[in-house]
This record gives structure tokens, sequence and C-alpha cells, in this order.
């Protein structure tokens, strides 16, 4: 596809069950980055991973969210036990090279509700 | 600690006037500056972007100023339109992060 594409649009989970949030990114993008919007507020950094080097977990809030990128290419985000405060729009963006001149270009968002 | 701030939340600005959106930042570490422009149910689309070495760029409506020694930086669209009605971001990146401010919510009214 032309731009970074993420699966499933929205997400509604019970309290307690994990999920799954998957990104594809634009072909040929080597870097990729998570980031999670909750209501009202601005883009969080989450992870992100630079070709073949070990990603930057910097940004997790805990260890019930964790991510993969296999290939090279595809990418799940992992929220196990989910809690309320996991309610967010989980933002995926992918750079042809990771750095400051390379815009980032986002995919359109997995909205998650936790209940 | 935020390193990356918009203190306006909203601004409403009337069609074919200059729209002034505004960011701070804490970190005299980062080198260059971008803003993203987001649509409801949208990610963010980039929008203009500043080297830290320059002090201005101007993309057609779209001009970002950036002044290093206040840490602040602006977007200026002139003229604005209805169709500029989105939030804006303001990022800052140092090596491979981007760090994003709160966002303005920009109205332009016809």
């Amino acid at each position: 596809g032309a731009g970074v594409s993420q699966s499933p649009s929205n997400k509604v989970t019970e309290k307690g069950k994990d999920v799954e949030l998957r990104c594809d990114p634009i072909s040929g993008h080597t870097a990729l980055y998570w980031y999670r919007q909750s209501l009202g507020q601005g883009l969080e950094f989450l992870i992100y991973f630079q070709g073949n080097s070990a990603p930057d977990k910097s940004g997790l809030p805990s260890d019930r969210f964790s991510a993969e990128r296999t290939g090279g290419s595809v990418s799940t985000l992992t929220i196990q036990r989910t809690q309320q405060e996991d309610s967010a729009v989980y933002l995926c963006a992918s750079s042809l090279v990771a750095g400051g001149p390379n815009e980032q270009f986002f995919g359109p968002g997995t909205r998650l509700t936790v209940l | 600690d935020q390193q990356v701030k918009q203190n306006s939340p909203s601004l409403s600005v009337q069609e074919g006037r200059i729209s002034i959106l505004n960011c701070d930042y804490t970190n005299s570490m980062f080198d260059y500056f971008l803003w993203y422009k987001k649509y409801p149910a949208e990610g963010p689309t980039f929008l203009i972007s500043i080297s830290s070495i320059k002090d201005k760029n101007e993309d057609g409506r779209f001009t970002v100023f950036l002044n290093k020694s206040a840490k602040h930086l602006s977007l200026h669209i002139v003229p604005s339109q209805p169709g500029d009605s989105a939030v804006y971001f303001c990022a800052a990146s140092v090596g491979n992060m981007l760090t994003f401010g709160g966002g303005t919510r920009l109205m332009v009214k016809p």
C-alpha cells in the first residue's frame, strides 16, 4: 500500500484481557515507531525499531507492553492484562531511516477502549 | 517533565487572517523541529520542518520560525482557510527520537 496501515481501527476489550495491535509500515522504511495519544493529550512515544538493531523500549509504560517487528516489516504491539488507563489511540509511524530530517509517516491509528 | 509544550490548547481565527501557533521547548540539544497536522480519525501528517541551523523556513502559506535563544518556534499560516482547521502538533528531535507537544486545535471560521 501507499501508506502506513494499522489494524484493527477500533478495539473494545474487557479489563484484564490481552490485545494485539498491528502496523504495516511503508515498504522500504527501516524505522518504525509506536506512539499513543490519550484523550486530550499529545503523542506519547512508546517504542521504536531501526533496522535489525535492538528496539528502543524506553517509552513503554509498564512490562505489560511489548512489541516486535518481524522481518523488518510488520510490527505488533501487545498489551497484556489491559487496564482502563490503557484506553487511547495507538499510532504507528514509519520513516525511511531514523533521525530528525526524516519525517515520520503515520497510520490512522487504532482506538483502544478498555471497559 | 514536558520537553515540548504547546501552551494554547485551541485557537480560533477568521478565514483569510493569519494563524500563529506557538511551541516552546526546554532541551537545547534538539536539532530539528517539525509541525504535524491531524484531522479527526486520521494519523498526523507532516507539514513543515526546520533545522536548528536556520531561523525560518517557508512553504507556500506555511512558515515556521525558530528562535533558539528563546527556545521557541512558531507556525504561521497565511491566509488561513477553513480546511486548515485541525489539531497541530509541534515536534522536536535529537538523534532518532521525536518528542511531541500536546497539540493546538485550530478552528478557521468562514
